[in-house]
């Protein structure tokens, strides 16, 4: 089986400090990706890569950064956190066949 | 602009009826569609797909219809249950892709006894 896994289940940061998220998959995949998730909003993608060191801006990819230094770990970042930046992250990557597997996300709580 | 539709935010049907989930979409390059499940504080599943190939595809009690002159694709599940109760995401790739996938909003159903 696929596996995705993110470094938190629960992060709470304060305004302006710099945050990382990590993600990493064990089945070799090129594609990886970051989404949040907010009620009523659905999944919004944050940014993708499909391969190292490459990496393509999604749909609301401001106030964030990406790194994808090796194949099986892609981090998001972001730089300055802000209260609007409260949301669900999840991570998912994306193989030969048409479907993305998704990690368990990573509720993001900035106060 | 929402590329991906789904206009009915909820849904609530009765334990042993049949759900219908309905997607709509604008983009005639997609031409492969999936349905997502997400429990809360979960990631999403992967349910069922479709090639636009096809204008149907069964999967034990979830089966998808495809009518691409309409745009539309729907999710039955025949019969509901209780544990089918979560927020289930539309999604399309376009033919040229890099894998992205793009995602409706989401239709909550809640199935009760």
């Amino acid at each position: 089986d696929v596996k995705v896994t993110q470094s938190s289940r629960y992060l709470v940061k304060r305004t302006g400090e710099k945050v990382f998220l990590e993600c990493v998959q064990d089945m070799d995949h090129e594609n990886m990706f970051w989404y949040r998730q907010d009620p009523g909003l659905g999944l919004r993608l944050i940014y993708f890569s499909y391969d190292v060191k490459m990496k393509e801006k999604g749909d609301i990819p401001e106030g964030y950064s990406v790194s994808r230094e090796k194949k099986e770990r892609f981090s998001l970042i972001l730089e300055s956190a802000s209260t609007n930046q409260t949301s669900m992250y999840l991570c998912a990557s994306h193989g030969t066949s048409g479907q993305q597997y998704f990690g368990p996300g990573t509720r993001l709580t900035v106060t | 602009d929402q590329q991906v539709k789904q206009n009915s935010p909820s849904l609530s049907v009765q334990e042993g009826r049949i759900s219908i989930l309905n997607c709509d979409y604008t983009n005639s390059m997609f031409d492969y569609f999936l349905w997502y499940k997400k429990y809360p504080a979960e990631g999403p599943t992967f349910l069922i797909s479709i090639s636009s190939i096809k204008d149907k595809n069964e999967d034990g009690r979830f089966t998808v219809f495809l009518n691409k002159s309409a745009k539309h694709l729907s999710l039955h599940i025949v019969p509901s249950q209780p544990g089918d109760s979560a927020v289930y995401f539309c999604a399309a790739i376009p033919g040229s892709t890099l894998g992205r996938l793009y995602f409706g909003r989401g239709t909550q159903l809640t199935v009760w006894p």
